[in-house]
């Protein structure tokens, strides 16, 4: 059963900042991993999609890293801003009998903060 | 549509009744999830469509859940004789769902349910 972790559970840095939010996953057989923003009170934003086969995606300050070899992804935010207060969850699925990706399987988040 | 739409977004019911969520996937997308966020808890699958294939209902927390797809698009999830525990945002989730393609999911707003 894959099973999906983030640390740290809650981070608080001042603005301007880099920061990495870490995931680990426990089956290296995934079919992509997605990275998520979520604000209080609303749905999931993805942010960046990773499929199994690349290392790594960027998009704006944001760069996700993928080892699946070791089960490990990491979100770099460079040069952090208010606004990008929010929890981050990563999750991981796996190919189903369709040869798609299969369900989600999240990590709990981390809750970042960034202050003025 | 544009994006995932769910409704409704806010629901208030007494123990024991029933209650409907409805979920509109984007247009074109086979892959449709439903998803549960408790309180300060992480995100657990419910269930899952892909086009025509038997749903993955694996998630589904009791017999008192069930959900249906219609024409393979609008999905609607049933909760029977409502308890207090079943108090959640239930999260709504499509994906192109074609074998190859990224699998990215795009998420609804979510459906906010308070069981008194």
């Amino acid at each position: 059963k894959q099973e999906v972790t983030q640390i740290p559970a809650a981070l608080s840095v001042p603005e301007g900042e880099n920061l990495v939010l870490n995931c680990s996953f426990t089956d290296s057989a995934i079919y992509n991993l997605q990275w998520f923003r979520q604000d209080p009170g609303k749905g999931l934003t993805s942010l960046l999609l990773i499929q199994s086969s690349q290392r790594e995606q960027t998009s704006g300050r944001l760069n996700a890293s993928l080892d699946k070899s070791s089960g490990r992804s990491t979100l770099y935010i460079a040069a952090s801003q208010p606004g990008d207060s929010a929890t981050y969850l990563c999750a991981v699925s796996h190919f189903d009998h369709t040869g798609t990706a299969s369900k989600l399987t999240f990590g709990t988040g981390t809750r970042l903060q960034v202050t003025l | 549509g544009a994006g995932v739409s769910q409704s409704p977004s806010n629901k208030v019911t007494e123990k024991g009744k029933d209650v409907e969520l409805r979920c509109d996937p984007i247009s074109g997308h086979t892959a449709l999830y439903w998803y549960r966020q408790s309180l300060g808890q992480g995100l657990e699958f419910l269930i899952y469509f892909q086009g025509n294939s038997a749903p993955d209902k694996s998630g589904l927390p009791s017999d008192r859940f069930s959900a249906e797809r219609t024409g393979g698009s609008v999905s609607t999830l049933t909760i029977q004789r409502t308890q207090q525990e079943d108090s959640a945002v239930y999260l709504c989730a499509s994906s192109r769902g074609l074998a190859g393609n990224t699998g990215e999911l795009f998420f609804g707003e979510g459906s906010r349910l308070t069981v008194l």
